[in-house]
């Protein structure tokens, strides 16, 4: 349902260190799962997906990981830069749903030096 | 931003006004996207297009219309039925099978 007035939860973390956001999904046929990136004032950027199919899937310093038995989804930065700095969102779209992705409400990532 | 264009990037509002909020996109494809974006929340989903001449509702359509009289052009309009129009609108587009692609956003105010 709506979610007006609930705020992103906040995770901070030191430069260096490995961040680890978590998302949660209810519903059990979606399928294909991206994490995006957004900074201020700028449309949210494309960072790694994962479909149903596999547990975990690797990039460039980020790893998202699959847990379908309870349906959490997470994405691990390592050694955290201050240009890593933004909001992160998860979204899934389920079976059949064509393109439609749902998205989560967001972490809003701080990186301390 | 991948081939989309929103425009303007600020616009102002006035009371019982209607504005649109510009999309074009030149990647090819066929789904676009309208979503909108309070401060410190996440996005929510103003209307849809899966192809040409063809559009649905998401989940806060109300004080909104679109059209999509061509593959590569997605306009929103903001009518003076939406009271609380003041908010970031983030435009994307999908291919088939694939994840989103977002523009840079136009952050609407009401004066």
């Amino acid at each position: 349902g709506e979610s007006v007035g609930l705020h992103l939860p906040t995770l901070s973390v030191q430069e260096g260190d490995n961040s680890i956001i978590n998302c949660a999904y209810s519903n059990s046929a979606s399928d294909y799962f991206i994490w995006y990136k957004q900074e201020s004032g700028k449309g949210p950027q494309f960072i790694i997906d994962i479909r149903s199919n596999m547990d975990k899937r690797q990039g460039q310093r980020v790893t998202v990981l699959l847990n379908k038995t309870v349906k959490h989804l997470s994405l691990q930065i390592a050694a955290t830069q201050p240009g890593d700095s933004a909001v992160y969102f998860c979204a899934g779209a389920p079976t059949g749903g064509g393109n439609k992705l749902t998205f989560g409400t967001g972490t809003q990532l701080k990186v301390e030096l | 931003d991948g081939g989309i264009t929103q425009s303007p990037k600020y616009l102002f509002r006035k009371e019982g006004q209607n504005v649109t909020l510009s999309c074009e996109q030149n990647l090819n494809h066929d789904a676009m996207y309208w979503y909108r974006q309070d401060p410190g929340q996440g996005l929510r989903l103003i209307y849809y297009s899966q192809i040409v001449n063809d559009f649905q509702k998401g989940d806060i359509a109300e004080g909104y219309s679109v059209s999509r009289e061509k593959k590569e052009s997605f306009p929103l309009t903001v009518t003076s039925a939406q009271k609380n129009p003041t908010a970031f609108y983030l435009c994307a587009t999908a291919d088939r099978g694939l994840g989103y692609t977002f523009g840079s956003g136009t952050r609407l105010t009401v004066v």
